[in-house]
C-alpha cells in the first residue's frame, strides 16, 4: 500500500470557483510535505514545502495546510484560472533520511471555462 | 537558461537495443535523482546522486545504470531494453532539505 494516497483521482471545476486536495499519509515520522504541480509534458514544479511543525503555507492562490496528528494536508486553490489545469502531487519526506521521498498517486484537475 | 535540461525529449527505440539519456543542471545543487513516470502518472524514483556518490537506489533492474560524471551531470544508461521501459523518465536536482526542480522528461517507447 502507498504511504501517500490522495482524493480526489481526478476534479473538473468552472473557471473561478475554488477547490481542495486532499493527501493523507503513514509516513511517520517525517520530515517535510511538498505539493508539486504538474503541467502536461513537463516536470513538476514546486509549489509550497511544510515542515512538520508548520500548519499552513501559502503560495499566492494555493494554500497548504497540513495536521501532523492526523497525517493529513490539503491543498486549497482559490479563484481557479484556466492555466491551475494539471496534476498535483503530494510528497512526503520521512525524518532523517536525507532525500528520500514518498510520491503521492495525484490528483489531476481540470478547469473549464 | 534552463535549470535542469534532459535530452533527448523523445526516445523512440526497439527492443533489445541500448539508449542513454543525459541531464545536466546549472543549478550548483549537490544531489541528482532519476524518476520514472508510467502510464498512471506515479512517479517512482529510481536513483539519486549525492557528490558523485549514489545514495538511493530503489530496485530498478540493473539494465539501468546512472552516470555521474561531475556534480552537474547525472546520465541514465539502459541496456536490452524491455516493452515495459517505456514510461517518461524525468531527471530532478535539488540541495538537501530543498525543493526538487525537475527537467522536462524524456518520453521513451519501445517498439
Amino acid at each position: 500500500k502507498n504511504q501517500v494516497e490522495q482524493s480526489p483521482q481526478s476534479l473538473i471545476i468552472l473557471e473561478g470557483k475554488n477547490c481542495t486536495l486532499q493527501c493523507n499519509y503513514t509516513v511517520s515520522p517525517f520530515s517535510n510535505l511538498r505539493w508539486y504541480k504538474q503541467d502536461t509534458g513537463r516536470g513538476p514544479v514546486s509549489l509550497t514545502i511544510m515542515t512538520f511543525s508548520e500548519n499552513t503555507k501559502s503560495n499566492g492562490r494555493y494554500t497548504a495546510t497540513l495536521d501532523a496528528d492526523t497525517k493529513q494536508s490539503s491543498l486549497h486553490i482559490t479563484a481557479s484560472q484556466l492555466s491551475d489545469s494539471a496534476s498535483y502531487i503530494c510528497v512526503v519526506s520521512p525524518f532523517h533520511t536525507g532525500n528520500q521521498f514518498y510520491f503521492g498517486t495525484g490528483t489531476s484537475l481540470t478547469v473549464i471555462p | 537558461d534552463t535549470a535542469v535540461s534532459q535530452t533527448p525529449k523523445y526516445l523512440v527505440t526497439q527492443m533489445g537495443n541500448d539508449k542513454s539519456i543525459k541531464c545536466e543542471q546549472n543549478l550548483g545543487h549537490d544531489t541528482m535523482y532519476w524518476y520514472k513516470q508510467d502510464s498512471k502518472k506515479f512517479l517512482k524514483i529510481m536513483f539519486s546522486y549525492n557528490n558523485k556518490e549514489l545514495i538511493i537506489n530503489e530496485t530498478v533492474p540493473n539494465r539501468f545504470s546512472p552516470k555521474s560524471p561531475d556534480k552537474a551531470h547525472l546520465n541514465l544508461h539502459i541496456n536490452s531494453l524491455e516493452l515495459g521501459d517505456s514510461a517518461v523518465y524525468f531527471c530532478a536536482s535539488s540541495n538537501l532539505g530543498s525543493p526538487q526542480h525537475f527537467g522536462d522528461g524524456t518520453r521513451l517507447s519501445i517498439l
